[in-house]
């Protein structure tokens, strides 16, 4: 079974701020897809990020970067000098090669940046 | 925008009444998929199609149905609606590599701008 843990219900930061949102997976995969998706305000999915499991290099996209260590199944995302913009509900999501192609989701964390 | 539409983009509708959600996946994509968030379950997957065919089952209640047209666009179908049916529903697309039977899913799945359903 795929299990996705996001345990920040809740973030709230001030402007400029850096923050990081935790993701802890479980998975008895050997292969196997990280993923985080945007929930902004407006209510679409947008997708950010995807990590396969053999490739543990860790990513930046200009204020975004993504931490992912398998030792400890977390795929935690930082961003830095957070913006009101940045306001949204992020999920970490992952999908085992035994799975199918269905995405297994967190709860999300629900991210507020305060001017 | 990520090339996945749906329509409508808000459904109000009573108890007990049927639906039907429209996706069109981003041009190319053989496989669509379907899921509802809600508050108390969170996002949970529930079909998907590849190629006009059934790929995978997940949550998915007797009550809903789905297909994909040759077109690939495809359509769930929700009826005998209640309460507790009401829910963000996304559908999602992802390309392939290779073609035929020796073609492979892509991981990353577009999604579209949901359909936002209200059962009263």
């Amino acid at each position: 079974a795929q299990k996705v843990t996001q345990a920040q219900t809740e973030i709230s930061v001030v402007e400029k701020e850096d923050v990081t949102l935790d993701c802890v997976y479980e998975t008895r995969d050997t292969t196997y897809y990280l993923f985080w998706y945007k929930q902004p305000p407006s209510g679409e999915l947008v997708f950010l990020i995807r990590r396969n499991s053999f490739d543990e290099q860790n990513e930046i996209s200009g204020r975004y970067s993504w931490n992912f260590q398998k030792s400890t199944s977390s795929f935690n995302f930082t961003i830095t000098a957070s913006q009101v913009v940045d306001s949204a509900v992020y999920f970490c999501a992952l999908r085992g090669e035994t799975s199918g192609s269905r995405l297994t989701f967190g709860e999300g964390t629900q991210l507020t940046v305060n001017p | 925008d990520s090339g996945v539409t749906q329509t409508p983009k808000h459904l109000i509708t009573a108890t007990g009444q049927r639906v039907t959600l429209r996706c069109s996946p981003r041009s190319g994509d053989l496989s669509v998929y379907w899921y509802q968030q809600s508050l108390d379950q969170g996002l949970q997957f529930l079909i998907q199609y590849y190629n006009g065919e059934e790929r995978a089952k997940g949550n998915i209640l007797e009550r809903f149905s789905a297909q994909q047209f040759p077109d690939l666009h495809s359509e769930l179908n929700l009826s005998s609606l209640e309460l507790g049916d009401s829910a963000l529903y996304f559908c999602a697309s992802s390309a392939q590599r290779g073609m035929g039977g020796e073609a492979f899913v892509l991981a990353t799945q577009y999604f579209g701008p949901g359909t936002r359903l209200t059962v009263l």
